[in-house]
């Protein structure tokens, strides 16, 4: 089955404690990407991957980082979480070609 | 100015009525669009690809207007299971989806 695996999916965390929230896809994607949606505001990108070692920032990057050493993984990483970082977190993935994007089931983090 | 624009809503209607979205995007070399529906705190899921010849799927009809730079969706006799936020999604030459912010559909009984 086709999927975008993220974890966890719930998490409460405290303010400096460094936390990596996984993703994984099983469809071979070249685009990968990471989003946080806050009340209001709509979804907006953080970072996203071309493809493997290809990372770039999108729209809300600063206090994340990515890394995307194999195709199928793009984990994101907070090094000094924040409370303002309190979210919630979806993975995606897409084909070049195609386009129809694949969500993760997301990730609520709490940062306290 | 934001990459794609929507109407926030929250859009309230009755069950049974037509309603329509639409979703401004400034960048003229975007190549493909989308309509995600997303239902609270869940993952958005591709609602229906839009073409340039307009595009229906039973009772949602999707059209593109690339002189205006405008997606639409609109969405025939409303169901209260429409309720749900929808989102366009844009895809520019360089292949980046860029999502709008989204359309809050309330369809009452």
């Amino acid at each position: 089955e086709a999927q975008v695996t993220q974890n966890p999916r719930y998490l409460i965390t405290v303010t400096g404690k460094k936390l990596t929230v996984t993703c994984s896809q099983n469809m071979n994607h070249e685009y990968m990407s990471w989003y946080r949606q806050d009340p209001g505001l709509g979804l907006r990108q953080i970072y996203y991957s071309m493809n493997v070692e290809v990372t770039d920032k999108g729209d809300v990057p600063e206090g994340y980082k990515v890394s995307r050493k194999e195709k199928r993984n793009f984990p994101l990483i907070l090094e000094s979480p924040s409370p303002n970082q309190t979210s919630l977190y979806f993975c995606a993935s897409s084909s070049l070609q195609m386009g129809k994007a694949f969500f993760g089931q997301g990730t609520r983090l709490t940062v306290v | 100015r934001k990459e794609v624009e929507q109407d926030p809503g929250p859009f309230n209607v009755p069950e049974g009525a037509t309603v329509a979205f639409n979703c401004t995007y400034s960048n003229s070399a975007s190549q493909s669009f989308f309509w995600y529906r997303q239902d609270c705190r869940k993952e958005p899921k591709l609602l229906m690809s839009v073409y340039s010849s307009g595009n229906e799927d039973g009772r949602f009809t999707a059209q593109l207007n690339r002189a205006s730079q405008y997606i639409s969706l609109l969405i025939r006799d409303s169901k209260l299971s429409d309720s749900a936020t929808y989102l366009c999604v844009v895809i520019g030459s360089a292949r980046q989806l860029t999502f709008g912010s989204g359309t809050q559909l309330t369809v009452l009984p």
